[in-house]
């Protein structure tokens, strides 16, 4: 496959349980991230890596936890959900050069997730 | 402080009718801008995007954008729309202080009426 991928496309699942939601980038990016999307509401940004390592956490609730093992895969873990974090979940990839501004990010699907 | 700001969050054309959706950014913001679309249960995708040069930008499905530095803004228009461009499209610019992370607009839902 190619671009950015996200698995699974729809997940429902209860405030007790534990998921993950995966993303693939297939572009060489060095920078990856995690949005959310509600309805009625701006792009919110998650989290964002480069060359694996975390940069920006965005006062994420620590019931979403993200992994990058490295700069192809990344990871959503969520536990003890809210049926507020019912959304769409984007992952997006982008290479970052030297400043790095100026460089589009390439987005997945999204995984569209429902918490009952 | 915000990079962006759509005018409008939602737009309603005919179609064959001009589309015009607004965007301006800070000033203080480095002169990078892009348009993403996001079509009905999709990622968002890019439009076009302005990095230095001609200050008029070219993106796909005849969409294209004005970067007009005195007006600081960067609106995006379309001669003619089609019952298929209907989507939400969003304005981004990187933060001033150089950050690689782009900031966001709120998004604008265009409308198009057959």
């Amino acid at each position: 496959e190619t671009g950015v991928t996200q698995t699974p496309r729809h997940l429902v699942m209860g405030m007790t349980n534990k998921k993950s939601l995966k993303c693939e980038q297939h572009l060489g990016h060095n920078a990856m991230y995690w949005y959310k999307q509600s309805a009625k509401k701006p792009l919110e940004l998650m989290f964002v890596y480069n060359f694996k390592e975390q940069t920006e956490n965005n006062s994420v609730p620590s019931r979403f936890s993200p992994e990058c093992p490295n700069s192809s895969h990344l990871f959503l873990h969520l536990h003890t959900l809210q049926p507020e974090d019912s959304a769409l979940y984007l992952c997006a990839s982008s290479l970052v050069t030297s400043g790095g501004v100026g460089d589009e990010q390439f987005f997945g699907p999204g995984t569209r997730l429902t918490v009952l | 402080a915000q990079s962006v700001t759509q005018l409008g969050s939602h737009v309603s054309v005919s179609e064959g009718a001009l589309v015009l959706l607004r965007c301006n950014y800070s000033s203080s913001v480095p002169p990078y801008l892009f348009w993403y679309v996001q079509y009905p249960n999709q990622g968002l995708q890019l439009l076009l995007k302005y990095t230095t040069g001609a200050t008029l930008v070219k993106g796909i499905n005849g969409f294209e954008a004005e970067f007009k530095k005195s007006e600081t803004s960067f609106h995006l228009t379309k001669p003619s729309a089609h019952m298929s461009d209907a989507a939400e499209y969003f304005c981004a610019a990187p933060p001033a202080g150089g950050s690689y992370i782009p900031t966001f607009g709120r998004g604008t839902s265009l409308i198009v009426h057959p």
